[in-house]
């Protein structure tokens, strides 16, 4: 069965840190795998999304992940977080199938302390 | 401006009561969908539809009624059925041109509260 599991679902950095959020994801079949942000009470809005064109994928808003087939990962960096960043980040995965489906990880709310 | 209205914004209803959810998209879109989300729980799919006058439950489609009358609008009616209704309720579309990397847009969302 396809899964995604997003590590943490509470994340904290500093401004002008690291920013790490980790999605692993579990596929019978080639995944692709997409990076949504949720500010609050708003909708959701995509960063970025893998194609298997590359495997180091740039977003929006500076972020990025790297697709990691080993590793069965996509994780979303940000070499530099800003205040706004802070937020609700989903990491899905496509049900190729007829149905069409994404599989949504439980997301991971990012906060930016000053 | 292309995109995806949901209205209203906020919503309140009484215990018993059916009420129906707006979804309009000027995307020219295939798709649409209908998502529930409660903290800590992601998004769980309700309703979705491919086509005109067709569509398909979700995981979650108990309690839940949609139409797909027109290419743009998807309205959800949540009934009285629906035993834990109060949540945030978010719309999307997306081309649906059969590849597995077709986006889903997302509109601002409603969120439903029972009293």
């Amino acid at each position: 069965a396809q899964s995604v599991t997003q590590l943490g679902s509470h994340v904290s950095v500093s401004e002008g840190a690291l920013v790490l959020l980790r999605c692993n994801y579990s596929s019978s079949v080639p995944p692709y795998l997409f990076w949504y942000v949720q500010y609050p009470n708003q909708g959701l809005q995509l960063l970025l999304k893998y194609t298997s064109a590359a495997t180091l994928v740039k977003g929006i808003n500076g972020f990025e992940a790297e697709f990691k087939k080993s590793e069965t990962s996509f994780h979303l960096t940000k070499p530099s977080a800003h205040m706004s960043d802070a937020a609700e980040y989903f990491c899905a995965l496509n049900n190729a199938g007829n149905n069409r489906k994404l599989i949504w990880g439980l997301g991971t709310s990012l906060a930016v302390n000053p | 401006d292309g995109g995806i209205t949901q209205s209203p914004k906020y919503l309140f209803r009484k215990e018993g009561q059916n009420v129906t959810l707006s979804c309009e998209q000027n995307l020219n879109h295939d798709a649409m969908y209908w998502y529930r989300q409660d903290p800590g729980q992601g998004l769980r799919l309700i309703y979705y539809s491919q086509i005109v006058n067709d569509f398909q439950k979700g995981d979650i489609a108990e309690g839940y009624s949609v139409s797909r009358e027109k290419k743009e609008s998807f309205p959800l009616t949540v009934t009285s059925a629906q035993k834990n209704p109060t949540a945030f309720y978010l719309c999307a579309s997306s081309i649906d041109n059969g590849a597995p990397t077709d986006t889903q847009y997302f509109g601002p969302g409603t969120r439903l509260t029972v009293l």
